[in-house]
């Protein structure tokens, strides 16, 4: 099926320093998503993203990240400064429409801030 | 509390038998989605329903949305269907997916 490439599968850094988590969504799709899941727990919404836009944003989503994809390359999150709450397995996801259309997940970054 | 509520939250499988999955929705769930998370951490698609029922192999599932449920039923379990089952349901905030908690299905040894 539709594959989601996510770079890295891990990665760890100390408190207080910026983290790029990036996505290489489904080549069609035009709307790309990020949620967090904590220690196996349920997977929560972040914020999703359309046409160069944040368009829904979750509580989750706090100042300190932000979303891009800049021509069309890497769907990008950005941590900047991380916490140490901060870590947990982040999963990005792409679908061809809003609504109706079905979801595809990438493998996920676990993020470990130390 | 929950708005896409799970059960049951474990589950043993033993090879050959028949499993039953169910989740709750306290939103006006429009859609449901069925993943499986493998023991790597992937997810992997399973169902993507509108009202009704799809099957895939020994696969089963049902959307009820006005009796807001989703069920998952596992025909002839396999060792590879062990991992965590979780839904999720369109409908809740905004075009987001709300997942449920996840069941654990772990095999059981004979």
């Amino acid at each position: 099926g539709p594959k989601v490439l996510q770079i890295p599968s891990h990665q760890i850094i100390d408190m207080g320093q910026m983290v790029t988590l990036n996505c290489d969504p489904v080549s069609n799709h035009l709307y790309f998503y990020w949620y967090k899941q904590i220690l196996g727990q349920q997977m929560e919404f972040l914020v999703n993203f359309y046409n160069g836009k944040v368009m829904e944003k979750s509580k989750l989503f706090k100042d300190q990240f932000s979303v891009e994809r800049p021509d069309g390359s890497y769907f990008t999150l950005k941590i900047q400064p991380t916490a140490l709450e901060d870590s947990a397995v982040y999963f990005c996801a792409s679908s061809l429409g809003l609504g109706a259309e079905t979801l595809y997940f990438g493998s996920g970054t676990r993020l470990t801030v130390l | 509390g929950d708005k896409v509520k799970q059960s049951p939250s474990a589950l043993s499988l033993q090879e050959g038998t028949n499993s039953a999955l169910r989740c709750n929705f306290s939103i006006a769930a429009t859609t449901v989605q069925w993943f499986l998370q493998n023991p790597r951490g992937s997810l992997i698609n399973l169902f993507y329903l509108v009202p009704g029922t799809k099957e895939n192999g020994r696969l089963k599932s049902a959307f009820d949305s006005k009796e807001s449920y989703s069920t998952l039923h596992i025909r002839d379990a396999q060792l590879e269907d062990s991992g965590t089952y979780f839904c999720a349901a369109e409908g809740g905030f905004a075009s987001a997916l709300t997942f449920g908690s996840g069941t654990k299905v772990i095999p059981c040894l004979p």
